[in-house]
């Protein structure tokens, strides 16, 4: 079946450090790839997403390429802030019809430090 | 704009006791509606969907049920709590016809004693 795979976490950054968070697929098809951030005590919310090879979602600094050759679609941002703290959650749905799950991984936790 | 509310945040119950969770969603019409659960350290698991009211899909097999009386609310319940059923519980809808992007409610913190 379709999975996830995340870096394990939890990953300690210094402000302003650069950051990578790793996130391979594997998958039948050509799903369409999410980044979801859970801050401390909140739901989901949305961070980024690609629906297509090669495309790059962004927002809020954060970026993420979809690559169809390696089946990944790694988190990266320049320089990360105090208020990026949160675990951070790839994910994957088939576009056509089927089944409705969005598939997770198992979330990598992420701490700035000042 | 669209905004979905779950309630209650945080809920202990005892082991045996009853369950009844809500999700309603507001500024769209016939979403798709998602119960999730996240339990510590396995991620997030779809536990059922909804396309329209009174249609309820479950994706794995539980001690859970779900409904969906109006549109815009899909409520998880049970009869008797495990355990094993703490966690928390997201809900999430998308446009209908559109799976791909879900959109999550702030969730349900439950602890069973």
């Amino acid at each position: 079946g379709d999975s996830v795979t995340q870096m394990e976490g939890p990953v300690t950054l210094s402000e302003e450090a650069f950051l990578t968070i790793n996130c391979t697929y594997t998958a039948t098809g050509y799903p369409s790839l999410f980044w979801y951030v859970q801050y401390p005590g909140e739901g989901l919310q949305l961070l980024l997403k690609a629906t297509k090879a090669d495309d790059k979602g962004s927002n809020k600094g954060f970026e993420a390429t979809y690559r169809k050759e390696t089946t990944s679609f790694h988190l990266e941002k320049g320089s990360v802030q105090v208020s990026d703290s949160a675990v951070y959650f790839c994910a994957l749905v088939y576009s056509g019809a089927g089944s409705y799950q969005l598939t997770f991984g198992k979330g990598t936790k992420l701490s700035v430090i000042p | 704009s669209q905004t979905i509310h779950q309630w209650p945040a945080t809920l202990v119950q005892p082991v045996g006791s009853p369950l009844s969770l809500e999700c309603t969603v507001e500024g769209t019409s016939n979403p798709n509606l998602y119960w999730y659960r996240q339990a510590a350290g396995r991620g997030l698991q779809l536990l059922f969907y909804s396309v329209g009211i009174g249609q309820i899909s479950s994706e794995v097999p539980q001690n859970l049920s779900a409904s969906r009386p109006q549109d815009r609310q899909f409520i998880l319940s049970s009869k008797k709590l495990l355990l094993s059923d703490s966690g928390f519980y997201l809900c999430a809808w998308s446009r209908a016809g559109k799976k791909e992007t879900q959109y999550f409610g702030p969730g349900t913190r439950l602890l069973v004693l």
